[in-house]
């Protein structure tokens, strides 16, 4: 069946920073792929997506290349700031499947000043 | 644009009750899914309903259930409460116009329920 993987947290980092989150995914067939953000408190938002292979998603300075030959989707940037600090969530969703979404884990990323 | 709004946002059961959790999605989208989010299992996927109907449905025993209604507000239902029900429960909708995976959901705060 479909799953995420991604790495388990925490992850500290001081401000100015470079974070990388790895994340993998099984899955038949072609799916779309995203990053989701929750911040304390909340419910989650969209970061980022991406919907066929070697799309780039990007938003607030996060970037994620949907990598097929690796079926990786790891999100990356290059200089945090303490208000990056939540919880991430990579996760992908069958084109089949209306919006069902597979959800990995969550890596929780704490920045520090 | 108002988002989506979940009702109540805190709620305390016991053992053997049920629950009624609401969503209102934001307007003019007519997709809303809900999602069970626990220290444990993680974020799972419960159902998606689209103009009234169940479009999808995840692993989860018949005591949950939901509905949609004619303004695309939704509610979940949970009866015969287990402890293991205490969970963050998550409603998102989006537009949904077909059975597309790059459809983008938009996330209530969610209703967070504990079962003593």
């Amino acid at each position: 069946g479909n799953s995420v993987t991604q790495m388990e947290g925490p992850v500290t980092l001081s401000e100015e920073a470079f974070l990388t989150i790895n994340c993998t995914y099984t899955a038949t067939g072609y799916p779309s792929l995203f990053w989701y953000v929750q911040y304390p408190g909340e419910g989650l938002q969209l970061l980022l997506k991406a919907t066929k292979a070697d799309d780039k998603g990007s938003n607030k300075g996060f970037e994620a290349t949907y990598r097929k030959e690796t079926t990786s989707f790891h999100l990356e940037k290059g200089s945090v700031q303490v208000s990056d600090s939540a919880v991430y969530f990579c996760a992908l969703s069958a084109h089949q499947a209306g919006t069902a979404l597979i959800f990995g884990k969550g890596t929780t990323l704490s920045v520090s000043s | 644009k108002a988002g989506v709004t979940q009702t109540p946002r805190y709620l305390i059961k016991t053992r053997g009750q049920q629950v009624t959790l609401s969503c209102s999605p934001i307007s003019g989208h007519r997709s809303v899914s809900w999602y069970q989010q626990t220290p444990g299992q993680g974020l799972q996927f419960l159902f998606e309903y689209f103009s009234e109907t169940q479009r999808n449905k995840g692993n989860f025993p018949g005591r949950f259930s939901g509905r949609q209604f004619s303004n695309s507000r939704s509610e979940m239902n949970v009866s015969t409460l287990e402890l293991g029900d205490s969970a963050l429960y998550l409603c998102a909708s989006s537009a949904g116009q077909a059975s597309s995976g790059a459809n983008v959901l938009t996330f209530g705060a969610g209703s967070r329920l504990t079962v003593l």
